[in-house]
């Protein structure tokens, strides 16, 4: 495996239902990121971790919870989720520099995910 | 605060054509980068170029090729001759320099791009 993989690529849940997300970087990156990219929205930064550290909750529902357990690999624990949390959902790592700076993002297939 | 905006929303073109796809960006910062990714339809963001704000030279990749001007916040993406493979989401996006240990990238709404033989 190459980059950043997702699973599942698809996923259908009932609102009563719990499901994970899970992302895999192999790039030996250190920080990861979730986002949400909905029909017609920009991509919403949801949770971002440094060295498996959350350092960013853009003041997501409690229904979305992530867990980093290590540096290379990062999970989206759903919940009770509503119709409208339908989108898609992308996983992306990059490798920081402690001094700052901006590195690029390396994005995974994303998982296609339908609330009913 | 950091904005991005893509005005063109959809572009249509006929293989071979010629297409510009705008981005223009606010930000306070004087260090920062520009970033444009492009999503076919598989969904993956897939990571074209990424350029700081002190390189406003312009570069070329093939039939790829991006004009940076600082003095009108821009960052335009030009592909030549275009193929019917060039048809997807393109984002620009923009993230300031950060002293901690993480970059937050601000995305436009991109521009789909459709391609026609």
């Amino acid at each position: 495996e190459t980059g950043v993989t997702q699973t599942p690529r698809h996923l259908v849940m009932g609102m009563t239902n719990k499901k994970s997300l899970k992302c895999e970087q192999h790039l030996g990156h250190n920080a990861m990121y979730w986002y949400k990219q909905s029909a017609k929205k920009p991509l919403e930064l949801m949770f971002v971790y440094s060295l498996e550290e959350r350092v960013e909750n853009n003041s997501v529902p409690s229904r979305f919870s992530p867990e980093c357990p290590n540096s290379s690999h990062l999970f989206l624990h759903l919940h009770t989720l509503q119709p409208e949390d339908s989108a898609l959902y992308l996983c992306a790592s990059s490798q920081e520099a402690i001094s700052g700076g901006a590195e690029t993002q390396y994005f995974g297939p994303g998982t296609r995910l339908l609330v009913l | 605060a950091q904005k991005v905006t893509q005005a063109q929303t959809e572009i249509s073109v006929v293989e071979k054509e010629d297409v510009t796809l705008d981005c223009v960006y606010e930000t306070r910062d004087t260090t920062y980068y520009l970033f444009w990714y492009k999503q076919p339809p598989s969904g993956e963001l897939v990571f074209l170029i990424r350029r700081n704000s002190f390189d406003e030279q312009n570069e070329i990749s093939g039939r790829y090729s991006w004009n940076f001007q600082k003095s009108t916040s821009s960052f335009n993406f030009t592909i030549t001759a275009s193929q019917v493979v060039d048809s997807a989401v393109y984002f620009c996006a923009l993230s300031e320099a950060t002293t901690g240990a993480n970059s937050k990238l601000t995305f436009g709404k991109g521009i789909t791009l459709s391609v026609r033989p």
